[in-house]
């Protein structure tokens, strides 16, 4: 199986700093590393992936950072918006996981 | 296009009963996968049926069990309601079985709720 923590339960930060939501994993196996954004009532929704022969992959103010050494990844999310406010879920994938497999996730607050 | 859809949206069910929940999938997708999300944790998987068949299963007891349709809509089932069954139920949809994860989409969720 997998197991998947967050360092943080809950993150609060103000509007326009960066965020940095941190992962661990225990799988090597793991093909994908997904960042999913699950808002208040509403299903998981993808923000960015990032390959498991990559160590950083740059999105639309998102950045993902891979340490496969320490098993660790790293969502950073620039000039935080309330729109940000939601729960961070990381999510390995493989071909022999056969599923994603998410940890508790992040509360992220954003205040003005 | 429409996205995963999913009713009823809310439930409040006894234990002991049984529960029937619905999903669409995405106009195309043939992959439909069940996730059970309890309050303040993680969707933790179910099911994922590709083709009107059972590709996985996640570590749930057989009271859970599910099905897809020609039209490749699903239906999850779950019989003998405990309490601890409530939680928000999702049902995400992908192209293929084997597809890159970044195909999978959620739709809103059933919440469940047993009394």
């Amino acid at each position: 199986g997998e197991s998947v923590g967050l360092h943080l339960p809950t993150l609060s930060v103000q509007e326009g700093d960066n965020s940095i939501i941190n992962c661990a994993y225990s799988n090597s196996a793991s093909d994908y590393f997904i960042w999913y954004k699950q808002e208040s009532g509403k299903g998981p929704q993808f923000i960015i992936d990032i390959r498991s022969n990559m160590d950083k992959r740059q999105g639309q103010r998102v950045t993902v950072l891979l340490n496969k050494t320490v098993k660790h990844l790293s969502l950073q999310i620039a000039a935080t918006q309330p729109g940000d406010s939601a729960v961070y879920f990381c999510a390995p994938w493989g071909s022999t996981l056969g599923r994603l497999y998410f940890g508790r996730g992040t509360q992220l607050t954003v205040w003005p | 296009d429409a996205g995963v859809t999913q009713s009823p949206t809310h439930l409040i069910k006894t234990r002991g009963q049984q529960v029937t929940l619905r999903c669409s999938p995405i106009s195309g997708h043939k992959s439909v996968s069940w996730y059970q999300q309890v309050l303040g944790q993680g969707p933790q998987f179910i099911f994922q049926y590709y083709e009107k068949e059972e590709r996985g299963r996640g570590n749930f007891p057989d009271r859970f069990s599910a099905r897809q349709f020609p039209n490749y809509s699903s239906e999850l089932n779950v019989n003998a309601l405990l309490l601890g069954d409530s939680a928000l139920y999702l049902c995400a949809s992908s192209l293929s079985m084997s597809g890159g994860p970044y195909e999978q989409y959620f739709g809103p969720g059933t919440r469940l709720t047993v009394t």
